[in-house]
C-alpha cells in the first residue's frame, strides 16, 4: 500500500519560533497533498490544500502567513509553523492523494507540536 | 455545503460481538465518496472501507461492512466479531465537491471490553 511518512513525529519549540514539518509520499506520487490539525479529542480539520507546483489553498479562517506551505516536488509537501504560540500546540496530520478510482487519501503518522 | 454527523460519542461492545457506528451525511452533490478510518491512540488514520455514491452494492471489507443507504443519506460501519484491538476513535468522512475534500465527522470512540 501507499506509504506517506511525516518529520518530525514530535517536535517541542519555544515560544515565537518556527517549526518546519515535512509530509513525504514514499511510493507514489501526490500531485495533492492535504494538511490537517487536531485538537485533543477532537476531529481533523482540514487547513489546507498543496497543490505541486501552485500555491496552497487554504480553508476559511487559517491564517497563511502563520501555517506556509511548499509543495515543491510530487513527493514533498512542508508546513511551517510561523512564531509559533502555545494555542497552535495541536497533532498536524498531512495526507497525499492517489489517482486511484476511489481518489483515496492516505495520511501520514501525524506531528506532535507542542509551544512552550 | 458537505456535513458528517456521527451522534454516538462513545460506544462499548464486548468481544466477540458486532457493533454498529453509525454516519449521517448531508451532501447536494450527486457523485461523492464515503470513508470510515479508524484511528488508534497512536494518533495514525487508518483506512478501513469506502463506499461510493454509485456503487449498488455494499461495501464490505473483512470484518467491515458499511450498510449505505442512500435515501436515508447514511452510511453506517458494522464491525463484526469485535477484538480488543478493534478500540480507537473511528471517523466517518464524506469525499465530494469535484473530490477534493475530505470532511469529517467527529468521531465515535469505541472500546472492546473482553
Amino acid at each position: 500500500g501507499a506509504v506517506v511518512s511525516q518529520h518530525p513525529s514530535r517536535v517541542i519549540c519555544k515560544s515565537g519560533t518556527s517549526v518546519k514539518i515535512e509530509c513525504r509520499s514514499l511510493d507514489f506520487q501526490a500531485t495533492t497533498m492535504f494538511w490537517y490539525r487536531q485538537f485533543p479529542k477532537q476531529s481533523l480539520m482540514l487547513m489546507a490544500t498543496s497543490n505541486e507546483g501552485s500555491k496552497a489553498t487554504y480553508e476559511q479562517g487559517v491564517e497563511k502567513d502563520k501555517f506556509l506551505i511548499n509543495h515543491a516536488s510530487l513527493t514533498l509537501s512542508t508546513l511551517t509553523v510561523t512564531s509559533a504560540h502555545p494555542e497552535d500546540s495541536s497533532f498536524y496530520i498531512c495526507s497525499a492523494r492517489d489517482r486511484g478510482p476511489t481518489y483515496e487519501q492516505y495520511f501520514g503518522p501525524g506531528t506532535r507540536l507542542t509551544v512552550t | 455545503a458537505q456535513k458528517i454527523t456521527q451522534t454516538q460519542p462513545g460506544m462499548f461492545v464486548q468481544e466477540k460481538e458486532a457493533v454498529t457506528l453509525d454516519c449521517t451525511y448531508d451532501t447536494s452533490d450527486q457523485s461523492y465518496g464515503l470513508f470510515w478510518y479508524k484511528q488508534p491512540s497512536s494518533g495514525e488514520m487508518i483506512f478501513l472501507i469506502y463506499q461510493g455514491s454509485y456503487d449498488e452494492q455494499n461495501a464490505t471489507e473483512g470484518r467491515y461492512s458499511l450498510n449505505f443507504q442512500k435515501a436515508r443519506k447514511s452510511a453506517n460501519l458494522v464491525i463484526s466479531a469485535s477484538q480488543l484491538g478493534d478500540s480507537a476513535m473511528y471517523f466517518c468522512a464524506i469525499l465530494s465537491g469535484g473530490y477534493n475534500k475530505l470532511i469529517f465527522g467527529a468521531g465515535t470512540r469505541l472500546a472492546v471490553h473482553p
